[in-house]
């Protein structure tokens, strides 16, 4: 089984200050771990993907991700925050494929329940 | 460069209607996803598909019926609408089922907004 915990669910920071989205996931395999970004009325956009290469994963938009295998932790941090990057976040873990009762498989995503990034002027 | 592309994109329903939400995507992926997004749970899949004329279950798949009659699209309908299926929902696709593919990314479309009253 696989579980993802985004452990705060609306995080404030000042533009120009660090950021600092923290998740905390549960598997039973080597997962894949990704961030995505929503925007308001808008889809999901990739920021980073882990996928057992290095621990320390660089996104789009100046984020950057490192995977602690041993904390199960795998927290998003931008060293200055802008404007345009508020949103809410999502943590998402995959493991290997599943195959179901009829033969059919995917990478199963996990979403967390999400994090609400307010920046202030 | 339209990517995955979610029609319509916000729809009330009385219960009991039926409805179609339709996914297209221009990147000749194989895999197709539905989603629901509901306050506080993140992303769920209620069904998906691995190739055209092929679909399956998810996690949340009652009340929910797909189909992909063509590769491009995949189809989610709901035959009677109910309250609970308040949401909002989500299309995405990918060239791999397997995300440890460093080369795989699943794209999503905008979201289409649901309510049913």
């Amino acid at each position: 089984a696989q579980s993802v915990t985004q452990l705060d669910s609306h995080v404030s920071v000042s533009e120009g200050t660090p950021v600092l989205l923290r998740c905390n996931y549960s598997s039973s395999y080597s997962p894949s771990l990704f961030w995505y970004v929503q925007h308001p009325n808008k889809g999901l956009q990739l920021l980073l993907k882990y996928t057992s290469a290095a621990t320390l994963v660089k996104g789009i938009n100046g984020f950057e991700a490192e995977f602690k295998k041993s904390e199960t932790s795998f927290h998003l941090t931008k060293p200055s925050a802008h404007m345009s990057d508020a949103a809410e976040y999502f943590c998402v873990v995959s493991n290997r494929p599943q195959y179901n009762a009829g033969g059919t498989s995917y990478g199963k995503l996990t979403f967390g329940q999400g994090t609400i990034l307010t920046v202030h002027p | 460069n339209a990517g995955v592309t979610q029609t319509p994109k916000f729809r009330v329903l009385k219960t009991g209607q039926s409805m179609t939400l339709l996914c297209a995507q221009d990147m000749n992926h194989e895999y197709m996803y539905w989603y629901r997004q509901d306050p506080g749970m993140g992303l769920r899949l209620i069904h998906y598909s691995v190739g055209e004329g092929t679909t399956a279950k998810g996690e949340v798949p009652d009340g929910y019926n797909v189909s992909r009659l063509k590769k491009q699209n995949f189809l989610l309908g709901l035959e009677s609408a109910a309250p609970s299926q308040t949401s909002v929902y989500f299309c995405a696709s990918s060239y791999s089922r397997d995300n440890y593919r460093s080369g795989n990314t699943i794209y999503f479309g905008e979201g289409s907004w649901l309510t049913v009253v």
